[in-house]
C-alpha cells in the first residue's frame, strides 16, 4: 500500500528556535497534503491543506506565520514551526491522498518538545 | 459542518469480551464517507474501514464489525473477543469526499485487560 513519512519522528528543541517537519509521500504523488496536531489524549485537528505549487490554505485559527507550509515537490511538504514555544508542544501528523482512491494515508507522526 | 461525537471517553474491558464503540455524526452531505482509525500508543493511524454514504451494509472482518445506520447517523464499530492488542484510542472520522479533509471524533480509549 501507499506510504507516507514523517521526519523526524521526535524533536526537542529550546524556545525561540525553529522546527522543520517533512512529510514524504514515498511511492505516490500527492498534489495536496494535510497537517494535523494532536494535543495529548485530544483528537487530531487540521491544521492547514498544503497544496504542491501554490499556497498552503490554513484552518481558522492556526497562525501562517508561526506554521510555515511549503509544498516543494509532489512527494514532499514541510512544515516549519517558527519561534517555538512550549505551548507548540504537540503531536504533528501529516497525511495525503492517493489520486483515484478514497484513501488518506498518514505519517507515522512527529512528536514535538519545545523547551 | 460536519461533526463527530464519540460519547465514550475510555472503556475498559476484559480479555474475550465484546465491546461496541459508538460514533454519531452531522452533516449536510448526501455523499460523503465515514471511517474508523486505530491509533495504538505509538501514535501512528491504523486505517480500519472507510464506508461511502450509500453503502449501508453491515461489514465484517475477522474480530472486527460496523454497523452504519443512516436514519440514526451512526457509525458503530465492534471488537468481537478483545484482545490486549486491541488496547488502543480509536477514532471514527467523517470527510465530504475522498480527497477532503477528515473530520475526527475525540476519540475512545479502548483497554482491553
Amino acid at each position: 500500500g501507499a506510504v507516507v513519512s514523517q521526519h523526524p519522528s521526535r524533536v526537542i528543541c529550546k524556545s525561540g528556535t525553529s522546527v522543520k517537519i517533512e512529510c514524504r509521500s514515498l511511492d505516490f504523488q500527492a498534489t495536496t497534503m494535510f497537517w494535523y496536531r494532536q494535543f495529548p489524549k485530544k483528537s487530531l485537528m487540521l491544521m492547514a491543506t498544503s497544496n504542491e505549487g501554490s499556497k498552503a490554505t490554513y484552518e481558522q485559527g492556526v497562525e501562517k506565520d508561526k506554521f510555515l507550509i511549503n509544498h516543494a515537490s509532489l512527494t514532499l511538504s514541510t512544515l516549519t514551526v517558527t519561534s517555538a514555544h512550549p505551548e507548540d508542544s504537540s503531536f504533528y501528523i501529516c497525511s495525503a491522498p492517493l489520486s483515484g482512491s478514497y484513501e488518506q494515508y498518514f505519517g507515522p507522526g512527529t512528536r514535538l518538545t519545545v523547551t | 459542518a460536519q461533526k463527530v461525537t464519540q460519547a465514550q471517553t475510555e472503556i475498559s474491558v476484559v480479555e474475550k469480551e465484546d465491546v461496541t464503540l459508538d460514533c454519531v455524526y452531522e452533516t449536510r452531505d448526501t455523499t460523503y464517507y465515514l471511517f474508523w482509525y486505530k491509533q495504538p500508543p505509538s501514535g501512528e493511524l491504523v486505517f480500519l474501514i472507510r464506508r461511502n454514504s450509500f453503502d449501508e451494509q453491515n461489514e465484517i472482518s475477522g474480530r472486527y464489525s460496523w454497523n452504519f445506520q443512516k436514519s440514526t447517523s451512526s457509525f458503530n464499530f465492534t471488537i468481537t473477543a478483545s484482545q490486549v492488542v486491541d488496547s488502543a484510542v480509536y477514532f471514527c472520522a467523517l470527510s465530504s469526499s475522498g480527497y477532503s479533509t477528515l473530520t475526527f471524533g475525540k476519540g475512545t480509549m479502548l483497554l482491553v485487560s
